[in-house]
């Protein structure tokens, strides 16, 4: 069965360092992966996905996530974290049937 | 956000009340889906909608009823809710349900207490 583990549930970065978040993924065949971000009280946002072709993929805000496939792992990176960048972070697979697998978050937190 | 919305923002409701949500989609996407979010736990899947149809109901309790009248609206009536049903509820949306194209997008959420 798919799956997606983010092994952090907090990540402190200073402002301006760069900013990883961990994403293992398990699945049968090729997998989908997603990003989405969720500032407090907000909806999910969607920041970026690996469908297939280059194994680093750009998203919106300066987020880039790399894909590697022999590590199982889609980990999330920015070069410069800013303090608007603190969010709760979701790495989601999405199954044959299209459905979407969340991993439990990652609670981002970029201090100035 | 402003593709898929969602209203109430927030509503307040008794055990014994019946209310609804509401979820519009301005994006001419096809699917819909109702995900609940709970503190400490992974986001859960309740229910989807393609064309109109339901594909799929992850063992939802009968005290929330769907309803999806056409491709831009879905409901979700809930009726003799419990304490532990409090939670963020979340409507997305996608152009369909597996293609590569298809991304889900995701309203603001309704959040609801249940006293």
């Amino acid at each position: 069965a798919q799956s997606v583990a983010q092994p952090e549930d907090q990540v402190n970065v200073a402002e301006g360092n760069p900013l990883t978040v961990k994403c293992t993924y398990s699945v049968s065949g090729n997998p989908y992966l997603f990003w989405y971000v969720q500032y407090p009280n907000r909806g999910l946002q969607f920041l970026l996905k690996y469908i297939t072709g280059d194994n680093l993929v750009k998203g919106s805000y300066g987020f880039e996530a790399e894909f590697n496939k022999s590590q199982t792992s889609f980990h999330l990176k920015k070069p410069s974290a800013l303090v608007s960048d603190s969010a709760l972070y979701f790495c989601a697979v999405r199954d044959k049937g299209g459905k979407l697998i969340f991993g439990q978050g990652t609670e981002l937190s970029v201090k100035p | 956000e402003t593709g898929v919305t969602q209203t109430p923002r927030h509503l307040v409701m008794g055990m014994t009340n019946k209310k609804s949500l509401k979820c519009e989609q301005h994006l001419g996407h096809n699917a819909m889906y109702w995900y609940k979010q709970s503190a400490k736990k992974p986001l859960e899947l309740m229910f989807v909608y393609n064309f109109k149809e339901q594909t799929e109901n992850n063992s939802v309790p009968s005290r929330f009823s769907p309803e999806c009248p056409n491709s831009s609206h879905l409901f979700l009536h809930l009726h003799t809710l419990q304490p532990e049903d409090s939670a963020l509820y979340l409507c997305a949306s996608s152009q369909g349900l597996a293609g590569d194209t298809d991304t889900q997008y995701f309203g603001p959420g309704t959040r609801l207490t249940v006293l």
